[in-house]
């Protein structure tokens, strides 16, 4: 079964500063997708960006960007310009290519990392 | 924003009743999900649906049961509420199973 790790319970940002939350997961399959999820105090889930593992690209969206190492089983998020709006929970989750034999729809979710921006 | 609502927000019951919880979407999306938000746990699947009356479990489905007789509504429902329930529930949707699943506002639930 897949795993999603993400060791970071907590961290913390100046406002303006760069900070780069940990991801890391476990599969036996070769394509399949990986997200970002934030989490605000309100608890809606919000799609912060989402990697597919045959691009090598890395994804961006704004100033979200992510560093997916496929060999490592690695998916970071790299938020730039951290604004005082961006503090959250932020989840990373992984889910298989429909494409796998079996494969399930579901999400497998991080535990989440609590994101903190200091004015 | 994904036109997807829940219904009621916060619920608190007791023990042993049957409670079941809503979610309505405006966007036709095939793929609906219910999951389950616990601390320490992140969301864990507990059913999904792949269309009108096609249900299928996740992974921690038991105590729980779904309806989907159209596409725009998908039932959660607690047959006997037990204080192992009491969690934030989420919905979300997604048009192909490929695609990125977008989630409702949660739904609260307490028992007691």
């Amino acid at each position: 079964a897949q795993t999603v790790t993400q060791s970071q319970p907590e961290m913390s940002v100046q406002e303006a500063e760069t900070v780069t939350l940990s991801c890391t997961y476990d599969t036996s399959e070769s394509d399949y997708y990986l997200f970002w999820y934030k989490q605000p105090p309100s608890r809606q889930m919000i799609l912060v960006i989402r990697q597919e593992a045959y691009k090598q690209q890395n994804a961006t969206e704004n100033r979200f960007s992510v560093n997916f190492q496929k060999a490592a089983k690695s998916f970071s998020l790299k938020i730039s310009d951290s604004q005082l709006g961006d503090a959250a929970m932020y989840f990373c989750a992984y889910r298989n290519s429909f494409l796998t034999q079996g494969g399930s729809e579901k999400l497998v979710f991080g535990k989440g990392t609590k994101l903190t921006v200091n004015p | 924003d994904a036109g997807i609502t829940q219904s009621p927000r916060h619920k608190v019951t007791e023990t042993g009743t049957p409670v079941t919880l809503r979610c309505h979407q405006t966007e036709n999306h095939r793929y609906m999900y219910w999951y389950r938000q616990d601390p320490g746990h992140g969301l864990r699947l507990i059913h999904y649906s792949y269309g009108v009356k096609d249900t299928d479990k996740g992974e921690v489905s038991d105590g729980y049961s779904v309806s989907r007789s159209k596409t725009e509504d998908f039932l959660l429902t607690l047959e006997s509420a037990t204080s192992s329930q009491t969690s934030v529930y989420f919905c979300a949707i997604s048009e192909l199973a490929q695609e990125t699943q977008y989630f409702g506002p949660g739904t609260r639930l307490l028992v007691l």
